[in-house]
């Protein structure tokens, strides 16, 4: 079975300052893809980054970053100069190549103060 | 970008009410979505997966005869709660992906929250 855990219910960081986001899964598979999702207060699902498991490169997308693990199963998630928007749930997620089911962490509530 | 839009946004009935809630896929056809739940402050859990042109696909532990899918066209799942009660009060989202995309991200609703007086 394939499942996702976030260990961070709740963090909390002051704007500006770099966060780090933990999120751990475990699957048997060896292909798959794994993407964060940031769900602000309006609740919408946005996606903020995709890393594909046989892309040995750390996938970056403007100040956010990835830390991809293959063989810790780690795939954190790296918010740099964190802005007052930033404010969210962040919702880690795991799909196995040639699967429907998108399988989603317990997510980390991130609050980003002024 | 593709976009999901659902509708409504926001319902409040009276218990013993049917709900019907739509997803509709605007700029692409989507053989396959997606209907989750969202408690407040817990993650998604996947209700079905709806398919068109078939019956659904339910997870264990959801009541197919409570949560009615319907994929009629490639552009339309609709999610009806029959007889709703209070329990049945969350938060609804929906997701589609285009065929062809293999692993392609899912595109999300905005999402609709259910309250049952």
């Amino acid at each position: 079975a394939q499942t996702v855990t976030q260990s961070q219910p709740e963090m909390s960081v002051q704007e500006a300052e770099t966060v780090t986001l933990s999120c751990t899964y475990d699957t048997s598979e060896s292909n798959y893809y794994l993407f964060w999702y940031k769900q602000p207060p309006s609740r919408q699902m946005i996606l903020v980054i995709r890393q594909e498991a046989y892309k040995q490169q750390n996938a970056t997308e403007n100040r956010f970053s990835v830390n991809f693990q293959k063989a810790a199963k780690s795939f954190s998630l790296k918010i740099s100069d964190s802005q007052l928007g930033d404010t969210a749930m962040y919702f880690c997620a795991s799909i196995i190549q040639g699967a429907q089911k998108l399988v989603f962490g317990q997510g980390t509530r991130l609050t980003i103060n002024p | 970008g593709a976009v999901v839009s659902q509708h409504p946004s926001r319902v409040i009935c009276k218990s013993g009410t049917s709900v019907k809630i739509e997803c509709r896929s605007l700029d692409f056809q989507a053989t396959t979505m997606f209907w989750y739940r969202q408690f407040p402050k817990q993650s998604l859990m996947l209700m079905a997966t709806s398919n068109e042109g078939s019956k659904a696909t339910y997870e264990q532990g959801v009541e197919k005869d409570k949560f009615l899918i319907n994929h009629a066209s490639l552009t339309l799942s609709t999610l009806t709660v029959t007889s709703a009660h209070p329990e049945d009060s969350s938060f609804y989202i929906c997701s589609a992906r285009a065929p062809g995309q293999g692993n392609q991200p899912q595109h999300f609703g905005d999402g609709t929250r259910l309250s049952i007086l």
